[in-house]
């Protein structure tokens, strides 16, 4: 069965630092991935995406991601984070066929000044 | 270009009442779906609807159900509420699907329903 894993349920780096954040997949085909951000009593925000081609997507806020078939992951990366990047963050894999999204649990990211 | 929005923002009824949840896609969009996203079973899809119609379900009972309208507009019903139906739910909306291409899902802030 399709899955989302986000080994890690909080994280929390330094205002400026970088950022890595990981998801792992299990899918029997190529998959489509995206990234969401949820900040308190929201909703969730798209950040980026992977249907196919270039294996290093650019998204919105200075975010991006890897696909890397052989490691089934799809890591989150920001080389500076800012103090308003501190949300929960959320990896899905879209179902082709139903094109219903399974996301992983999420990861809290703190930021400290 | 307003985004998706959904009504109300909350939402409280006690065990046995029936709630009925609002959403507007955004605007040339004519998928619907909606997830649940309860305290400690993170987010779930619940309903797809497409032209008016059901596209796919999760496992969800019976007691959730809903509809699409000509406006591509949707309601999410909730029957015979129980206390695990605390949650709060989202709907996104997305353009219409094709064979060969995917269309990311935009969602709005959700309604928080909560049994008392």
């Amino acid at each position: 069965a399709q899955s989302v894993t986000q080994p890690d349920i909080h994280i929390t780096v330094s205002e400026g630092a970088s950022l890595e954040l990981r998801c792992n997949y299990s899918y029997g085909a190529t998959p489509y991935l995206f990234w969401y951000v949820q900040s308190p009593g929201q909703g969730l925000q798209l950040l980026l995406k992977y249907f196919s081609g270039d294996t290093l997507v650019q998204g919105i806020k200075g975010f991006e991601a890897e696909f890397k078939r052989s490691q089934s992951s799809f890591n989150l990366r920001k080389p500076s984070v800012h103090w308003s990047d501190a949300a929960e963050y959320f990896c899905a894999v879209g179902e082709r066929a139903t094109n219903k999204l399974i996301f992983g649990t999420g990861t809290l990211l703190a930021v400290q000044p | 270009e307003a985004g998706v929005t959904q009504s109300p923002t909350h939402l409280i009824k006690t065990r046995g009442q029936q709630a009925t949840l609002r959403c507007s896609p955004i605007s040339g969009h004519t998928s619907v779906y909606w997830y649940q996203q309860a305290l400690g079973l993170g987010l779930q899809f619940l309903l797809w609807y497409d032209e008016g119609e059901e596209r796919n379900r999760g496992n969800f009972p019976p007691r959730f159900s809903g509809r699409q309208f000509p406006n591509y507009s949707s309601e999410l019903n909730v029957n015979a509420l129980e206390l695990e139906d605390s949650a709060l739910y989202l709907c996104a909306s997305s353009l219409e699907l094709s064979r060969d291409s995917h269309q990311p899902q935009h969602f709005g802030d959700g309604t928080r329903l909560s049994i008392l």
